[in-house]
């Protein structure tokens, strides 16, 4: 168990519709950073976030929204969904200061499948 | 932009051989180096890093190597295992921001 918790584990939804998915980070880390992984392929850096403000962006359609709250977990929404939406979304958190690196600790991901 | 290379894509390789993953990076002011291994649904998870002011990092099987110079750096595991089937992702970032993967190496071992 990473200490990430990651809501839904399955999601299933139709073109056109608009999901929200969850993420808690392990206690003391700051930094949130969310992934998406189609089938069989990469991890593919959407956004990152540290202590509630926006710290990089990736490849993050402009369909696509997230956030951090104060208490430090953090969302993304998915909004006109299309079937090339469908993948495994993962929250990754990790403790580091600004200034320093270490390891990204994964949630086990949401899978959202659009039908 | 950022971006990494991971070479090759599969790797099949006999029980006890060695197998070597590698990866290039583009953004020079990458400083930090880690290796995910993520088996058939799970999550990844570290399994070795390295920082830029180290040039070889090894733990038991396992060991990393970096060339700043050429901007590259791979994976060596030793006396591969069965266990040791999985997709591994080297990363590279510079400081917190971004971790960039590069797109996995599916490794099988053969028994």
């Amino acid at each position: 168990d990473s200490g990430v918790t990651q809501t839904p584990k399955h999601l299933i939804t139709a073109t056109g519709q608009r999901v929200t998915l969850r993420c808690s980070p392990r206690s003391g880390d700051l930094s949130v950073y969310w992934y998406q992984q189609s089938l069989d392929q990469g991890l593919q850096f959407l956004i990152q976030y540290y202590n509630g403000e926006e710290r990089a962006k990736g490849n993050i359609l402009e369909r696509f929204s997230a956030q951090q709250f104060p208490d430090l977990h953090s969302e993304l929404n998915l909004s006109s969904l299309e079937l090339g939406d469908s993948a495994l979304y993962f929250c990754a958190s990790s403790v580091v200061a600004a200034s320093t690196t270490g390891e990204l600790f994964f949630g086990e991901g949401s899978r959202l499948t659009v039908l | 932009g950022e971006n990494v290379e991971q070479h090759p894509s599969t790797l099949s390789v006999q029980e006890g051989d060695s197998a070597v993953i590698k990866c290039t990076y583009s953004d020079s002011a990458s400083n930090y180096f880690p290796w995910y291994k993520q088996e058939l649904g799970k999550r990844p998870q570290l399994i070795i890093d390295i920082r830029s002011n180290v040039g070889e990092k090894k733990d038991q099987r396992i060991a990393v190597t970096l060339n700043k110079t050429a901007k590259h750096f791979s994976l060596h595991i030793t006396e591969t295992q069965p266990e040791d089937s999985a997709v591994y992702f080297c990363a590279a970032s510079k400081g917190t921001y971004k971790y960039i993967f590069g797109t996995g190496t599916r490794l099988k071992v053969l028994a």
